[in-house]
C-alpha cells in the first residue's frame, strides 16, 4: 500500500535562506508526483507536477526533483521570503491498476519564513 | 486560467440538516473529487467522479453522497449532518490522463 511521508512536519527559517522540503513514498509505481501550497484556511494551489519519466521541474524560485527508484522527491525553495510561509503538500498518483485515479497524500510541511 | 469554484467559503449548519456543497469547474475536466481535511489526518478522499453520472467511493464515503448531472458540476451531499462532519471540504478536478489536479478555495463547514 502506497504511503507518503513528509519530513519535517514544521520548519522555521530566516528570510533569504535556501531550503529543502522532503517527500518520500513507499511504492515506486507512480504516474507522477505533484507539489501543492496551502495558505491557512484556503484551498490548495498547484506548484509543480513531475511525471515519472522526469527528474525535475522548475518554476521561478522553486525546483522539484524526483528520484523514483529511491522513493523521494524534494522541493527546493531559493532565497525564501515571508510570503512563502504556508503548508506544502506532496501527492503521488499510483500507476498500479485499480488504484490509479486517486492521489495519495502526505501530511504536509508547515513552513514559516521569518523577516 | 484554470478555475474550480466552491459555492461557499464558510457554512454553519445544524445537526440533522441536509447539506449541499457545490463545486463547479470551467475546464471541461472529466475527473472531479471531494476531500475533507482535518488536522493530523491530512486530506482524505470522500468520493470522486470520472464522468457524468459516474461516481466511485473514496476512503471515507460514509454519511455522504454525491451527484454529477453535468460535467462541470459535482455536488457533495451530507444527508443528515453530524458534528463529526465539521471540517474543511476541498473540491478538485483533473483532466483525463496523467495530468495536474486543480483545487477550489475550500469550504469550512461547522455543524452545531
Amino acid at each position: 500500500k502506497q504511503e507518503v511521508t513528509q519530513i519535517p512536519a514544521a520548519l522555521s527559517v530566516p528570510e533569504g535562506e535556501n531550503l529543502v522540503l522532503n517527500c518520500s513514498f513507499t511504492d515506486s509505481a507512480i504516474y507522477n508526483l505533484q507539489w501543492f501550497r496551502q495558505d491557512p484556511g484556503k484551498g490548495l494551489t498547484s506548484l509543480l507536477l513531475i511525471q515519472s519519466s522526469q527528474r525535475e521541474q522548475t518554476s521561478g524560485r522553486l525546483n522539484a526533483s524526483l528520484d523514483k527508484s529511491s522513493g523521494r522527491s524534494t522541493l527546493y525553495i531559493a532565497a525564501s521570503q515571508p510570503g512563502d510561509s504556508a503548508t506544502y503538500l506532496c501527492a503521488v498518483r499510483p500507476s498500479n491498476a485499480g488504484n490509479n485515479r486517486k492521489l495519495i497524500w502526505g501530511l504536509g510541511t508547515s513552513l514559516a519564513v521569518n523577516p | 486560467d484554470v478555475k474550480v469554484t466552491q459555492s461557499s467559503r464558510y457554512l454553519v449548519k445544524r445537526t440533522g440538516e441536509k447539506v449541499f456543497l457545490e463545486c463547479v469547474q470551467d475546464m471541461d475536466h472529466e475527473n472531479m473529487f471531494w476531500y475533507r481535511q482535518d488536522p493530523g489526518l491530512g486530506l482524505r478522499l470522500i468520493y470522486f467522479s470520472y464522468d457524468v453520472k459516474m461516481k466511485e467511493k473514496g476512503d471515507i464515503p460514509e454519511g455522504y453522497s454525491v451527484s454529477r448531472e453535468k460535467k462541470e458540476r459535482f455536488s457533495l451531499i451530507l444527508e443528515s449532518a453530524s458534528t463529526n462532519q465539521t471540517s474543511m471540504y476541498l473540491c478538485a478536478s483533473r483532466p483525463q490522463g496523467i495530468a495536474e489536479a486543480f483545487f477550489g478555495q475550500g469550504t469550512r463547514l461547522t455543524v452545531v
